[in-house]
Formats: structure tokens, C-alpha cells, sequence
């Protein structure tokens, strides 16, 4: 079993500021590693997903995320946030091995961007 | 660009009432999942169904909870008879390929409130 720590529930931030978005997992199996965003009154977009091959990871929306596999943490970053950024981001694990194929999801961060 | 449907977006219903939650996923994809989210807690997984069963379900999927697709599009979860601790915001996904690359798409949810 997987499950998946997001350290802040909530991040204020101020435009054109950099921001970190802290999760951190535990398994006892290889995962893979996903970050979802959520804007009000929509639906979970990916962000990002780490598979396999080169740690940091670039998405959609200037997004970035490095895969620590000693500390066991898949942290999001952008080096300048825009008000669109607010929203509410959850980091996901995934089993790479077995059957199970469904995502396990953190808690969520509320990250809101302050003119 | 393709996209997950969800009907409806809210249902309000009374406790012991059944509840049919309706979701047309992107039309090539093959594998469905359903997850929720309780007001202030995590996104957790219902289900996921592939080639018209159930593949992998979790401890809160039980008896009162059930899945079909009875068109050939629709993707259904039936709640049979509702409960307080049913109210939540219902998620359905879906993924066209198979393997672990598979993006999952989201559809913007349906919430339930029962009374």
C-alpha cells in the first residue's frame, strides 16, 4: 500500500513570487508520481507524472518537479506564480508493480496567489 | 479537446434514497474509475471497471455501491440506498491506454448531498 503526505494545506503566495508544494510518499514498491491540479468548480487536470527516466520533471502551466528518491519526495515548483495558479494541487502515487492501478491521493494544498 | 462528462453536478437526496450517478467518458478510452472526495478530505478510489466488470475495488466499495455501463458509453455508479456519510463530491476518470503511461482524465465531478 501507498500513501502520500502534503506537508501544507494551505500556501499564500504573492504574484510573480516562486512557490514549493511539498509531498511526500511511502511504499514499500516502486510508484510513479503525479501531480493534479484543481481549479474551482472544475474537474482533476494533470499536471505533471513521473514514469521512469530523468528525475526532474516539466508540465503544463510552467510546472516543474523533481523526483527525490532518498527522501522519498516529488516536490512542485515554479519559479513565478500568476493569479491563474490559485487552485488546489494534489500529489498522486501510483503502484509501478502488482495489479493495483489506481492512484492514491494526498490531502491537497490550497495555493492561493495574492495580487 | 475531449473531455469527461458528468451528470448530474449536484444531486441533492434523501438518506435511503438510491442515487445514479452518470458519466459519458472520451470515446475511445476503455478503462473507468470512480473516486470521491469528502468535503476537507482526500480524493480517495471507489472503483475501476475494464471490459464490462469490476477489476479493482476498494474497502468503500461496498454492496450499497455498484457500477455498470448499460449503453455502451454511459459509465454509471448506483449508490442503492444513501447514506449521511455518502454526501461527497463523486469523481469519474477514464483511460485509453493500457499500462501505467495511461493519462487519466477527470471529469468535473458530481456532488451529492444527502439529507
Amino acid at each position: 500500500a501507498q500513501s502520500v503526505t502534503q506537508l501544507d494545506s494551505q500556501v499564500p503566495v504573492f504574484e510573480e513570487a516562486p512557490v514549493e508544494l511539498r509531498c511526500n510518499y511511502s511504499s514499500s514498491v516502486s510508484v510513479y508520481l503525479f501531480w493534479y491540479v484543481q481549479y474551482p468548480n472544475q474537474g482533476l487536470q494533470l499536471l505533471l507524472k513521473y514514469l521512469s527516466g530523468s528525475t526532474l520533471v516539466k508540465g503544463i502551466n510552467g510546472f516543474e518537479a523533481e523526483f527525490n528518491k532518498s527522501q522519498t519526495s516529488f516536490h512542485l515548483r515554479k519559479p513565478s506564480v500568476h493569479i491563474s495558479d490559485t487552485a488546489e494541487y494534489f500529489c498522486a502515487v501510483r503502484d509501478s508493480s502488482g495489479s493495483a492501478r489506481q492512484l492514491t491521493f494526498g490531502s491537497g494544498t490550497q495555493l492561493t496567489v495574492l495580487p | 479537446e475531449p473531455e469527461v462528462t458528468q451528470t448530474p453536478s449536484h444531486q441533492v437526496t434523501q438518506m435511503g434514497q438510491e442515487v445514479i450517478l452518470r458519466c459519458v467518458p472520451i470515446s475511445n478510452h476503455l478503462y473507468f474509475y470512480w473516486y470521491r472526495q469528502i468535503l476537507g478530505q482526500k480524493v480517495e478510489f471507489l472503483v475501476s471497471f475494464y471490459n464490462n466488470e469490476i477489476s479493482e475495488k476498494s474497502e468503500i466499495f461496498d454492496d450499497q455501491f455498484s457500477v455498470e455501463r448499460p449503453d455502451g458509453s454511459n459509465f454509471t455508479l448506483k449508490i442503492r440506498s444513501t447514506k449521511l456519510e455518502d454526501s461527497a463530491m463523486y469523481f469519474c476518470a477514464t483511460k485509453g491506454l493500457a499500462g501505467v503511461g495511461g493519462e487519466l482524465f477527470f471529469g468535473e465531478g458530481s456532488r451529492l448531498t444527502v439529507l
